[in-house]
């Protein structure tokens, strides 16, 4: 089963406006990953945060990190159309990286 | 430089028959991962491999999956006797080394559909 619960579900914002997805999990995590997902490719590493770090930041992209909630989240600032894609944030447990069911971002021009 | 290739892109296969899907890593990968990702869903472990070991195959649904890599690169996903539910698209991803947190390398999938 999967692990990891990303909210919201979709979201459809303007260019330009900040979007934030969040997920939460299940297990004890070593680190959490986000993954980016164009339709019809395969998903492409955003960012990755250890189970010992609160917050990153890469270009347009921050993610925080609460242990103590089990939860995550994503902040894309000034999006763009190109930022319209499916979002996974996934946890490492063992030997697997297990996905969540995904943020559609929706970003219109 | 070249990134995860996966072959053939699309599958059509009537129910019953055998499919074998074709995976080639990242040059120098170590880990290599099968995932499997329906509609509108995430993608759902399969399998793991570091090198040519399989060292988790507990995600494969039936025993009708079966996932190899004889010299620790190219890798291969065989279904036999395909069902319905078997449509999906299948990814594979390959990691520099599984464990200290090096990201996973996806290809564009093989899109397996089951008629």
């Amino acid at each position: 089963s999967q692990q990891g619960e990303e909210d919201p579900q979709a979201l459809s914002i303007q260019e330009g406006e900040n979007a934030t997805m969040n997920c939460s999990y299940k297990t004890s995590i070593n680190n959490l990953q986000w993954y980016r997902q164009n339709s019809g490719r395969g998903l492409v590493h955003l960012i990755l945060i250890r189970s010992n770090e609160r917050e990153k930041h890469s270009g347009r992209l921050r993610v925080t990190l609460d242990t103590s909630k089990k939860s995550s989240s994503l902040l894309i600032t000034a999006s763009r159309a190109a930022d319209t894609a499916s979002y996974f944030c996934s946890e490492t447990s063992g030997s697997r990286l297990t996905f969540g069911e995904g943020t559609q971002l929706t970003v219109n021009p | 430089g070249a990134g995860v290739s996966q072959s053939p892109r699309y599958k059509v296969a009537k129910r019953g028959q055998d499919v074998a899907l074709r995976c080639d890593p990242i040059s120098g990968h170590v880990s290599l991962f099968w995932y499997q990702q329906a509609l509108g869903q995430g993608p759902e472990f399969l399998t793991y491999f570091q090198n040519e070991a399989q060292l988790d195959k507990s995600g494969l649904p039936s025993d009708r999956f079966f996932a190899e890599r004889p010299e620790g690169s190219v890798s291969t996903l065989k279904i036999q006797r395909t069902q319905q539910e078997d449509s999906a698209v299948y990814l594979c991803a390959s990691s520099l080394m599984w464990g200290v947190g090096s990201p996973l390398h996806f290809g564009n999938g093989t899109r397996l559909t089951v008629t």
